[in-house]
């Protein structure tokens, strides 16, 4: 298996524009998470999805980011409008709902001027 | 999910075995211990898990206490690529559509550093 996917690996934008991170979990898993990650602020669980259907999305930072996962196979996290305070390290990961184990992505580098 | 304690930095030589303490004193009796560690630039990677018992994989070891109070994570013998942030964490047992339990809470880990 490839493990986690996540796509682009790097995405500088400027603020104001919108910006899509996308995630392709390991197959068979039920369960999807997206995570941030900053300096100050570690790694922070921003949402996740059961059987596609979104459990927690309480650690949301604002409005401005939404995250859908219309199949068991793809899963997008979106920002819009970005700002600066946003750059992070954005993980994807997944797992199995019986075995809970959760295997990460590699992470798109997120940087908003 | 209970709260964890771990120390902020440890050092090892390399060959030798790296012992990473985790206390978990308000552990309750459903709840897991995981061991997760992140080495620079990359996403977080899983390492091993257990309930009560020990447990061992092709990776490292885990000692938890009879109170469940405290565990250890054993790397027995930590080569320079073991270099990494390790973060233990308690995850609560239930599942299913709806329940918390796959949730991770990740705190500070203790930064390990592996030395020739």
């Amino acid at each position: 298996d490839a493990g986690v996917i996540q796509s682009p690996r790097h995405e500088v934008t400027e603020m104001g524009q919108e910006v899509t991170l996308r995630c392709k979990p390991i197959s068979g898993h039920n369960s999807l998470f997206w995570y941030r990650q900053t300096m100050m602020r570690g790694l922070e669980l921003l949402i996740y999805f059961n059987n596609n259907v979104p459990i927690d999305d309480s650690g949301m930072p604002e409005d401005r980011f939404s995250a859908k996962m219309p199949n068991a196979s793809f899963s997008t996290l979106k920002i819009q409008p970005s700002e600066p305070r946003d750059s992070a390290v954005y993980f994807c990961a997944s797992s199995d709902l019986i075995a809970g184990s959760q295997y990460f992505g590699p992470g798109t580098r997120l940087t908003v001027l | 999910d209970a709260k964890t304690t771990q120390p902020p930095s440890m050092d090892c030589a390399e060959g030798r075995a790296a012992n990473l303490p985790c206390n978990h004193s308000t552990i309750s009796g459903n709840e897991y211990v995981y061991w997760y560690r992140q080495i620079h630039s990359q996403g977080p990677q899983y390492i091993i898990h257990g309930l009560k018992n020990n447990e061992t994989n092709e990776m490292a070891s885990l000692i938890i206490t009879e109170d469940r109070k405290s565990s250890t994570l054993i790397l027995p013998h930590a080569t320079l690529r073991d270099t990494a942030v390790y973060y233990c964490i308690v995850r609560g047992g239930g599942g299913g559509l709806t329940g918390g339990g796959n949730k991770l809470t990740f705190g500070t880990g203790t930064q390990l550093k592996v030395e020739l």
